[in-house]
């Protein structure tokens, strides 16, 4: 029992670079969710899905793109890498409305 | 101001000691209250999850909410080295888009 699925644990960039993060849940969950954590900040919602083909931007939507490819996936895109992306990046996902969020361990991304 | 406080810590305790950890919100229209806890290097994992105010107990763990004062507490009695961990309080505004608003989380050490 997988739960959510982060691919890859850590990535290091250059500035300028791209990356695709990926995220995969198997609870049959409507909702997807990308946070970002960093010292002192909290975990901070960059994008979110409440159901598949739709999507909605968070509290921290500058520089991410996301795609919900089906229920179960949903990716967060880096077009052009900043330093001030370095951060540890987490899915998750939920059920019904007002549910807990089930969370992956994390995509550790530095950006140099 | 920031809608949820949390004091970051760390708290050191020796072990079988009882920990309080707790958090105070500004937003009246939260309804849902959760603690998470995340070991290092981990996605917050669930403890507690509670509707409205009033206490719930598991096992060692207690959860507190007061909505008229607008402060919730978690409450861990005969604390263990593997209660070590941060815990974040999170909670939801029971509107339509199921989003968390979390604390910054208080790191928790307890000493054997």
């Amino acid at each position: 029992n997988a739960g959510v699925t982060q691919t890859p644990k850590f990535q290091v960039l250059k500035t300028g670079q791209s990356m695709t993060l990926q995220c995969a849940q198997d609870m049959n969950h409507n909702s997807m969710y990308w946070y970002r954590q960093d010292p002192g900040m909290g975990l901070r919602l960059i994008y979110y899905s409440a159901s598949e083909g739709t999507t909605d931007k968070g509290e921290v939507p500058n520089g991410y793109n996301v795609s919900r490819l089906n229920k179960r996936e949903f990716s967060l895109r880096l077009e052009s890498a900043a330093p001030s992306q370095t951060s540890v990046y987490f899915c998750a996902s939920s059920g019904q409305q007002n549910s807990p969020l089930h969370f992956g361990n994390g995509t550790r991304l530095t950006v140099t | 101001q920031k809608e949820v406080e949390q004091d970051p810590g760390p708290l050191s305790v020796p072990e079988g000691a009882i920990v309080s950890l707790n958090c105070t919100y500004s937003n009246s229209a939260f309804q849902y209250f959760m603690w998470y806890r995340q070991y290092s290097r981990k996605g917050p994992e669930l403890l507690m999850y509670t509707y409205s105010s009033g206490n719930k107990e598991d096992g060692r763990f207690t959860a507190q909410v007061d909505k008229s004062s607008k402060y919730i507490s978690l409450f861990i009695r005969d604390s263990q080295p593997s209660d070590s961990a941060t815990y974040l309080c999170a909670m939801i505004g029971g509107g339509a888009t199921n989003k968390l608003i979390f604390g910054t989380g208080t790191l928790l050490a307890v000493q054997p």
